[in-house]
């Protein structure tokens, strides 16, 4: 079956302007994950949603960063005025409930 | 908050030579995961180890967890070029059995 898709995989914008990250997670996850990933460096936790309970948002680094997900499926990571530090790969991933999690390929951000 | 130590953080070795990376963590886990980043990739889930002691192969990779489940190993016999990656390790976060927290990896580069 299809595995955890991202749109888009590049995405270039200037400082200031908002962008929309979106994930599509594996048909049946119940769990789905969105982390930060700057170049050679490890996994930022950002934000976790598991079925229909309150996200937990403690990762999110600042009130300029916002997820939802409709429909308990696909995923939009927003992020609203664009600085350059926002830069990186944005990582998608999804999980049946068993710990073991599947990636996407990623987003990656840069802001000019 | 809960943290893994990961060691080394680079790794270059000769093709043929063995490498060995290891987590470390100050509370007891209740299990560990092991993922590999290709260079450009996204990370891909190799083992999971919940047992003290716990010893699991696949191929030329060895995957240890210790007995106190404070720490953990993987070990790779004979490197080869197809190797070459980040190896992540990730534990459940104490207070919320979806979330992991990841060692910042080891990245290894082969020489052939």
């Amino acid at each position: 079956g299809a595995g955890v898709s991202q749109s888009p995989s590049n995405k270039v914008t200037e400082k200031g302007k908002d962008v929309e990250l979106r994930c599509d997670p594996i048909s049946g996850h119940t769990a789905l994950y969105w982390y930060r990933q700057s170049l050679g460096q490890g996994l930022e936790f950002l934000i976790y949603f598991q079925g229909n309970s309150a996200p937990d948002k403690s990762g999110l680094p600042s009130d300029r960063f916002s997820a939802e997900r409709t429909g308990g499926s696909v995923s939009t990571l927003t992020i609203q005025r664009t600085q350059q530090e926002d830069s990186a790969v944005y990582l998608c991933a999804s999980s049946r409930g068993a710990p073991e999690q599947f990636f996407g390929p990623g987003t990656r951000l840069t802001v000019l | 908050g809960q943290q893994v130590m990961q060691i080394p953080q680079y790794q270059h070795v000769q093709e043929g030579e063995d490498f060995t990376t290891y987590c470390n963590s100050s509370t007891t886990l209740s299990n560990i995961q092991w993922y590999k980043q290709r260079p450009g990739g996204h990370p891909v889930f190799l083992i999971q180890l919940v047992k003290s002691g716990e010893v699991k192969k696949q191929k030329r990779l060895t995957f240890q967890f210790g007995e106190a489940k404070k720490n953990s190993s993987l070990h790779i016999t004979a490197t080869q070029t197809t190797d070459v990656g980040t190896y992540f390790c990730a534990v459940l976060n104490a207070g919320n059995n979806r979330k992991l927290i990841w060692g910042l990896g080891t990245s290894l580069a082969v020489n052939p």
